[in-house]
């Protein structure tokens, strides 16, 4: 079935340091490719999407190239701030399945 | 943007009683909704999806008599947890897909409603 496997947190950084947070995926066809960000007591927003092979999804600075070859959709942010804190979930949508299949979410912690 | 909003954000109760979360989307209409729960420190587990006026579809292992969901309008969705205990203490998340999706079938998410049961 479709899976979603992001690298385990907590990752902490310090200010204005490279982030990447890995993200693999398994699935059948052409899945969606999403990063959510979810700040402290909140819900979920909508960072970056990409919908098909080679597709760079990019917001507020981080980005996410959907790499069909190595089904991978690794986060990058050039640098980080302290308000990037916050926990980062990987997801994918199969239209078979007709449901978000999220990974386990990653918690950032930048410090200055 | 697509806006989601949810009713109450936070509810504290006795054991025994039952909670009506709403789901409502602000901007746009929407076919289906998703329930999701979440667990301190763990991802998203999806409950169920409900489609505007029709039975929602539970996924393997939540009971539909605990948590029962109604999609009467378009633009409401409503999680009632029955008979709530403490184990039911978690924080739930809806999400919802609009009409004119785009063939990524992009979600909106609402901002989440932490249940306490006592």
């Amino acid at each position: 079935g479709n899976s979603v496997t992001q690298m385990e947190g907590p990752v902490t950084l310090s200010e204005e340091a490279f982030l990447t947070i890995n993200c693999t995926y398994t699935a059948t066809g052409y899945p969606s490719l999403f990063w959510y960000v979810q700040y402290p007591g909140e819900g979920l927003q909508l960072l970056l999407k990409a919908t098909k092979a080679d597709d760079k999804g990019s917001n507020k600075g981080f980005e996410a190239t959907y790499r069909k070859e190595t089904t991978s959709f690794h986060l990058e942010k050039g640098s980080v701030q302290v308000s990037d804190s916050a926990v980062y979930f990987c997801a994918l949508f199969s239209g078979g399945y007709n449901k978000l299949i999220f990974g386990a979410g990653t918690r950032l912690a930048v410090h200055p | 943007g697509a806006v989601v909003s949810q009713h109450p954000s936070w509810v504290i109760c006795k054991s025994g009683t039952s909670v009506k979360i709403e789901c409502r989307s602000l901007d746009f209409q929407a076919t289906t909704m998703f329930w999701y729960r979440q667990f301190p420190k763990q991802s998203l587990m999806l409950m169920a999806t409900s489609n505007e006026g029709s039975k929602a579809t539970y996924e393997q292992g939540v009971e539909k008599d605990k948590f029962l969901i109604n999609h009467a309008s378009l633009t409401l969705s409503t999680l009632t947890v029955t008979s709530a205990h403490p184990e039911d203490s978690s924080f739930y998340i809806c999400s919802a897909l609009g009409l004119a999706a785009e063939p990524y079938n992009e979600q909106f998410f609402g901002p989440g409603t932490r249940l306490t049961v006592l």
